[in-house]
């Protein structure tokens, strides 16, 4: 079954604990992105990657750093976790042509207390 | 100004009613668009993509694309109680996959 999983799905964590949120696809896409989504401010992209070793920030990139050593993953990292942080995380894939459908993973949901 | 800009809603509509939801962009250069439906905790699933101008159709769903009025739209008919979601219009560059999102339209279909 083609599909973008991520993990962990829920995720309660401190003030300043590193964490990593995984995200891996089988659809052999180029392009994979994170977003965070909070209300009143809709989804918004954090980091993208076109290919294996080729990511960019999006336009929320603050506090977040990514890696694509692979195709099929592309991880998430928060080095020093905020509260600010806390909100609901979607990984996407598609393949690289413009325009494509973007698949979306099932979310994340972080709690930083 | 957002780049993509949509009405919180809620939009409530009937069962069996037509449900429209607008969507308008700042930037010129998007040259596609997609409606998304995200129910509560869920993630986003494709519903219509549209890259000309005109209207394509889809079962009950029509999207309608303005370019030169910057102004995408979206038409649910014979609305069911399982359309109510949030519609998250999104547009994309003609170079990239960069999705700019709206904020989103809350959609209730009451029986």
């Amino acid at each position: 079954e083609a599909q973008v999983t991520q993990n962990p799905r829920y995720l309660i964590t401190v003030t300043g604990k590193k964490l990593t949120v995984t995200c891996s696809q089988n659809m052999n896409h180029e392009y994979m992105s994170w977003y965070r989504q909070d209300p009143g401010l809709g989804l918004r992209q954090i980091y993208y990657s076109m290919n294996v070793e080729v990511t960019d920030k999006g336009d929320v990139p603050e506090g977040y750093k990514v890696s694509r050593k692979e195709k099929r993953n592309f991880p998430l990292i928060l080095e020093s976790p905020s509260p600010n942080q806390t909100s609901l995380y979607f990984c996407a894939s598609s393949l690289a042509r413009s325009g494509n459908e973007q698949f979306f993973g099932p979310g994340t949901r972080l709690t930083v207390l | 100004q957002k780049e993509v800009e949509q009405n919180s809603g809620p939009l409530s509509v009937p069962e069996g009613a037509i449900a429209s939801l607008n969507c308008t962009y700042s930037d010129r250069g998007s040259q596609s668009f997609f409606w998304y439906r995200q129910y509560s905790g869920k993630s986003p699933e494709l519903i219509m993509f549209i890259y000309s101008n005109g209207d394509k159709e889809d079962g009950r769903f029509t999207a309608q694309l303005n370019k030169a009025s910057q102004y995408v739209s979206l038409l649910i008919r014979d609305s069911q109680p399982s359309d109510s979601a949030t519609y998250l219009c999104a547009g994309t560059k003609a170079a990239g996959n960069k999705l700019t999102f709206g904020g989103g339209t809350r959609v209730l279909v009451k029986p």
